[in-house]
């Protein structure tokens, strides 16, 4: 069965950069694409960015253009997503999901990784 | 960039109700449109793709319905364990846009 496993909480001064991982298993790593998504307290949810683990495309949010990167190992079917200049505002839990569906829908999701902004 | 509204933001049914919950979306996304369920504490889990499919293994009292830019979601007999927040979502071209969320709990 699929699984993605996400790396452990986090916490950050501001302007400090963070860089969460997320394991998958259970599919061939190269076949989907994999998108993260983050969440503030008690909000909504928000698209950060796609990548493709096949050929190491991306595509970011506007928003967050310069200031993220996101990354994939195939030898270790790992991804991942680095967000510099961090302020408050990017306290929030990170999820990375597995985009299905001929790239449409996000149908497996890792468990959420919280990274918390505080000088 | 595409933008998505959802209507109401939070809701209170009696179980056994019949649930909606509406999305709009800025322009015409076609199909192009999924519904997501979300529990306290929890990653969203996907409930219908391509605006009317149902995801493998979801119970048949969730549906959705609609294309263009005006979607709508159903609970037919909403149950207990449906308490949960639900998020509608568009994509085009690898870029994805959640909609704002509608919490919905028991009455």
């Amino acid at each position: 069965q699929v699984h993605l496993v996400q790396s452990g909480a986090e916490v950050k001064k501001p302007g400090a950069s963070v860089k969460v991982s997320c394991k998958a298993s259970g599919y061939t790593f190269t076949t989907y694409g994999l998108s993260w998504v983050r969440q503030a307290p008690g909000q909504g949810l928000e698209w950060m960015g796609w990548i493709s683990p096949y050929n190491s495309n991306t595509k970011y949010a506007q928003k967050f253009q310069g200031r993220v990167t996101m990354t994939t190992d195939t030898s270790t079917s790992t991804a991942y997503m680095e967000l510099r200049s961090l302020t408050s505002d990017d306290t929030a839990v990170y999820y990375c999901a597995r985009v299905g569906g001929y790239d449409a829908y996000f149908d497996y999701w890792g468990q959420g990784t919280l990274v918390t902004v505080s000088s | 960039d595409i933008q998505m509204t959802q209507s109401p933001s939070s809701l209170s049914a009696s179980v056994g109700d019949r649930v909606t919950i509406t999305c709009q979306a800025s322009q015409d996304i076609g199909n192009y449109l999924n519904w997501y369920q979300q529990k306290p504490g929890k990653a969203p889990k996907v409930l219908i793709y391509d605006a009317s499919n149902l995801e493998r293994g979801v119970p048949s009292r969730f549906s959705g319905s609609g294309s263009g830019t005006d979607f709508t979601f159903t609970i037919n007999s909403l149950q207990p364990e449906d308490i949960a927040t639900y998020f509608c979502q568009q994509y085009d071209n690898l870029v994805f846009t959640f909609g704002p969320g509608t919490k919905v709990d028991i009455k």
